[in-house]
């Protein structure tokens, strides 16, 4: 089974500032996808941001970006110009088809006013 | 709007009763799942099916049991063989074909407290 590692349990950021929250992923698949979802205190799970392995360019959604390292199993997330509605715990979540479905354990962020 | 239902949002049980979470989406996805959330635990997969009278289990899927008689439908009754039943559960959905990027879509999770 693929594993995957978010190496931070909890963070904290100021306002306003840069955060990045790293996960690594154990695969020997070659397509697959890689996604971080957010459950702020209300626990309903929002989709983040999205990656296909076969693409090359890092994804980006306005404040929130990813570096994916393919070779390295990597991908991190990077939230710049944090908020206060930015508090949530973080989740890495790896998939190959539906039914490889591979979550991280979560990293809890913290934005500090 | 489509999306995914889950009912009772709390649920109070006592030790030795069986309880059904219900979950329902209109999404026309073909998968569904369940997971259970404990804190420091990230989100762990007890159930899923991908087509209707079909489900397999997932990595904790003991003292769990699940049906899937309509594609809209994914109940899961946590039985009195649960022995840690308190917990927050989450259903979710996925579509099987194409375009199948494997993003999950979620309903808003059960809390199950067992007295």
């Amino acid at each position: 089974a693929q594993t995957v590692t978010q190496s931070q349990p909890e963070m904290s950021v100021q306002e306003a500032e840069t955060v990045t929250l790293s996960c690594t992923y154990d695969t020997s698949e070659n397509n697959y996808y890689l996604f971080w979802y957010k459950q702020p205190p209300s626990r309903q799970m929002i989709l983040v941001i999205r990656q296909e392995a076969y693409k090359q360019q890092n994804a980006t959604e306005n404040r929130f970006s990813v570096n994916f390292q393919k070779a390295a199993k990597s991908f991190s997330l990077k939230i710049s110009d944090s908020q206060l509605g930015d508090t949530a715990m973080y989740f890495c979540l790896y998939g190959a088809g539906s039914y490889q479905l591979t979550f991280g354990k979560g990293t809890k962020l913290s934005v500090i006013p | 709007d489509g999306g995914i239902t889950q009912s009772p949002k709390y649920l109070f049980r006592k030790e030795g009763q069986n309880v059904t979470l219900s979950c329902e989406q209109n999404l026309n996805h073909d998968a569904m799942y369940w997971y259970r959330q404990d804190p420091g635990q990230g989100l762990r997969l007890i159930y899923y099916s991908q087509i209707v009278n079909d489900f397999q289990k997932g990595d904790i899927a003991e003292g769990y049991s699940v049906s899937r008689e309509k594609k809209e439908s994914f109940p899961l009754t946590v039985t009195s063989a649960q022995k840690n039943p308190t917990a927050f559960y989450l259903c979710a959905s996925s579509p099987r074909g194409p375009p199948n990027t494997g993003e999950l879509f979620f309903g808003e999770g059960s809390r199950l407290t067992v007295l």
